[in-house]
């Protein structure tokens, strides 16, 4: 069984560009959640998916955003780059009621220059 | 106050001892625990979850929980060098109706031959 995919997993973007991530789940999981990892602030919860519909959000601005398809696969945007949102974003789906039981993918790492 | 708070590390513990991660949390209202280990350069792996007060054992980890405390550990018997990771304690917590998982900055321990 395939693990949670994450694309790109490296990139690199100028201030005030804006950047789109993917994350395609473990087959069967309809439930994506994403986080943003730094060394100082650790995982922070950026939003969860489920069935196409935000179900949570973090405390983040505006400029990040995102969305799921139909097919569980969902994506990130953050626009207007900052610096500070130099980072690595892990995408972590679920399959089970439980929540807390999550897979993460390998992350995609943005580096703001 | 953040959430959910650990000490950062490094512990540093001899091959065969004990290592013992502590959590605290600030909501009362959480009611399940987890605890992930993650490697160097690697995505966050879930080892453990506790939900009653108590103790859980699992091979060499146990997970301890006190709900009047708001404190959770993690115990790691006979702890060898492929321990060594940064362990991750997250806290479920109830919004909107929906579970999201808040985690803390992580602990890092070092476990030397």
């Amino acid at each position: 069984k395939a693990g949670v995919t994450q694309t790109p997993r490296y990139l690199i973007k100028t201030r005030g560009q804006q950047v789109t991530l993917s994350c395609s789940p473990i087959s069967g999981h309809r439930s994506v959640s994403w986080y943003q990892q730094t060394p100082g602030q650790g995982l922070q919860f950026l939003f969860e998916y489920f069935s196409e519909t935000q179900r949570n959000k973090g405390n983040f601005p505006g400029r990040f955003s995102g969305r799921q398809f139909s097919n569980s696969r969902s994506e990130m945007n953050v626009s207007t780059l900052e610096l500070g949102d130099s980072a690595l974003y892990l995408c972590a789906s679920s399959g089970t009621s439980q929540a807390g039981e999550l897979f993460f993918g390998e992350g995609s790492r943005l580096t703001v220059l | 106050q953040k959430e959910v708070e650990q000490n950062s590390g490094p512990l540093s513990v001899p091959e065969g001892a004990i290592a013992s991660l502590n959590c605290t949390y600030s909501d009362r209202g959480s009611q399940s625990f987890f605890w992930y280990r993650q490697y160097s350069g690697k995505s966050p792996e879930l080892i453990m979850f506790i939900y009653s007060n108590g103790d859980k054992e699992d091979g060499r980890f146990t997970a301890q929980l006190n709900k009047a405390s708001q404190y959770v550990s993690l115990l790691i018997r006979d702890s060898q060098p492929s321990d060594s990771a940064t362990y991750l304690c997250a806290v479920n917590r109830v919004s909107g109706g929906y579970n999201k998982l808040i985690f803390g900055a992580g602990t890092r321990l070092a476990v030397h031959p």
